[in-house]
């Protein structure tokens, strides 16, 4: 059966410093990887998404930025936090017109 | 820009009640989805719809999709508080690989 994983829970990192969120899906070949961040209690705003190795499409300019160095591996990233990329971060995979399956998230505090 | 605007934002009931959430777009999906979404978790499938005016139903749960396929509707018999949590309604366009998540609708029954 198809998991994702997606690591760390909670992340609690100063202004100025670098992050990298990982996500590995386990169980399929070749998905479409996504990366959303969350307001509190709100819907989900798309950052990238990924439809095989080494392609990134970014959907909102930002200081993150986004890699996919394997095929079920999804890496998210930056060189300097600011207070605004404080959020809830989830990742997610899915095939070609299917649902998505989310990993259980990633809560970012930028101190 | 696609957008979907979910009503109401937030809705607090007593068990037992019955409730409508509504997704609404100017734009036509393909197919749309309604995820249920725990505190501290990612979003989970319910169901998906893909024909106009298709009626799904999951237990005490009523999904309809619009006729045009601009909106839908999620209807909930007899809310019971494991019903509690924030639903997303999400359109997915054959034209793009990605979904386009609602506004969100945060669910409160309580005993």
């Amino acid at each position: 059966s198809q998991t994702i994983h997606q690591w760390p829970a909670t992340l609690v990192q100063p202004v100025g410093s670098p992050l990298s969120l990982e996500c590995t899906v386990e169980g399929t070949s070749n998905p479409n990887l996504y990366w959303y961040r969350q307001a509190a209690g709100r819907g989900l705003q798309l950052l990238f998404y990924s439809v095989g190795i080494g392609q990134i499409s970014s959907e909102v300019p930002q200081n993150l930025s986004a890699s996919r160095p394997q095929d079920r591996q999804f890496i998210l990233s930056s060189k300097k936090l600011l207070l605004s990329d404080s959020g809830f971060y989830l990742c997610a995979w899915s095939v070609p017109r299917g649902g998505y399956t989310f990993g259980s998230g990633t809560r970012l505090t930028v101190v | 820009t696609q957008l979907l605007e979910q009503s109401p934002q937030f809705l607090s009931i007593q068990e037992g009640e019955n409730l409508t959430v509504y997704c609404n777009s100017s734009s036509v999906f393909s197919s749309l989805q309604w995820y249920r979404q725990e505190p501290g978790e990612g979003p989970v499938l319910l169901v998906t719809v893909v024909t106009g005016g298709e009626v799904k139903k999951l237990k005490r749960l009523t999904f309809q999709f619009g006729d045009a396929r601009k909106d839908s509707s999620l209807h909930i018999t007899a809310a019971q508080p494991g019903d509690t949590g924030l639903y997303l309604c999400a359109g997915f366009n054959t034209g793009f690989q990605k979904l386009v998540f609602g506004t969100g609708t945060r669910l409160l029954v309580s005993p």
